[in-house]
């Protein structure tokens, strides 16, 4: 079945590590998102990416870093220089608006917890 | 100022009662998703309008574009409706969405 995966669903990271969260998806879509939950707040955007080898800053993306040397893969690092790191992390995706129409499609999301 | 407010936050209804959720929107539109988000965080999209009305089962969507609102019905609902249901907005030139905080529901056997 076409969808996006996450991975790992619950992480934790020490103090001063980066770690690397995953997303795939097969549904040949074009444009990928990585947003940001917390408790009581909208998701926020972090970073989105519409094509291979290039993606855009989100609304909070101080402290992150993604790449997109392949369509189907749009991998999330959160650095140390997040401060405030612990949140559930949601990747989706969608066709590009113009081209293939509007629907977005989440994974089932990556907690990540700092200890 | 958020893009999308939502109302209300939280709802708890009794088994069958029917059920409305508020969205509205303070910027020009693509189109308007309803989303539903269980408790083990994914989240599914319910419908995408950019006009009128949709009805799928149980639940009907509606949107007004000249007053920048949408609602969410949910007739005879039941403990299985119970989850966190998000209105998201997808801009004109369709690169970006935007998310209201969400409305938590309840639904007592």
């Amino acid at each position: 079945d076409g969808g996006i995966t996450q991975s790992p669903k619950y992480l934790f990271r020490k103090e001063g590590q980066n770690v690397t969260l995953s997303c795939e998806q097969n549904l040949n879509h074009d444009a990928m998102y990585w947003y940001r939950q917390d408790p009581g707040q909208g998701l926020r955007l972090i970073y989105y990416s519409q094509i291979v080898n290039d993606f855009q800053k989100g609304d909070i993306a101080e402290g992150y870093s993604v790449s997109r040397e392949k369509k189907e893969s749009f991998p999330l690092t959160v650095t140390s220089a997040q401060k405030n790191p612990t949140a559930f992390y949601l990747c989706a995706s969608s066709p590009l608006y113009r081209i293939s129409g509007n629907t977005i499609y989440f994974g089932e999301g990556s907690w990540l917890t700092v200890v | 100022k958020n893009e999308v407010e939502q109302s209300p936050q939280n709802l708890t209804a009794q088994e069958g009662e029917f059920i409305t959720i508020n969205c509205s929107y303070s910027v020009g539109i693509s189109a308007l998703h309803w989303l539903q988000q269980h408790p083990g965080g994914g989240i599914v999209s319910l419908f995408m309008l950019s006009s009128g009305k949709k009805k799928h089962g149980r639940l009907i969507a509606t949107i007004n574009i000249q007053e920048k609102h949408s609602s969410l019905h949910i007739t005879a609902s039941h403990p299985r409706d119970s989850a966190v249901y998000i209105c998201a907005v997808r801009s004109p030139l369709g690169n970006q969405f935007y998310f209201g905080t969400g409305t938590s529901l309840t639904v007592i056997p």
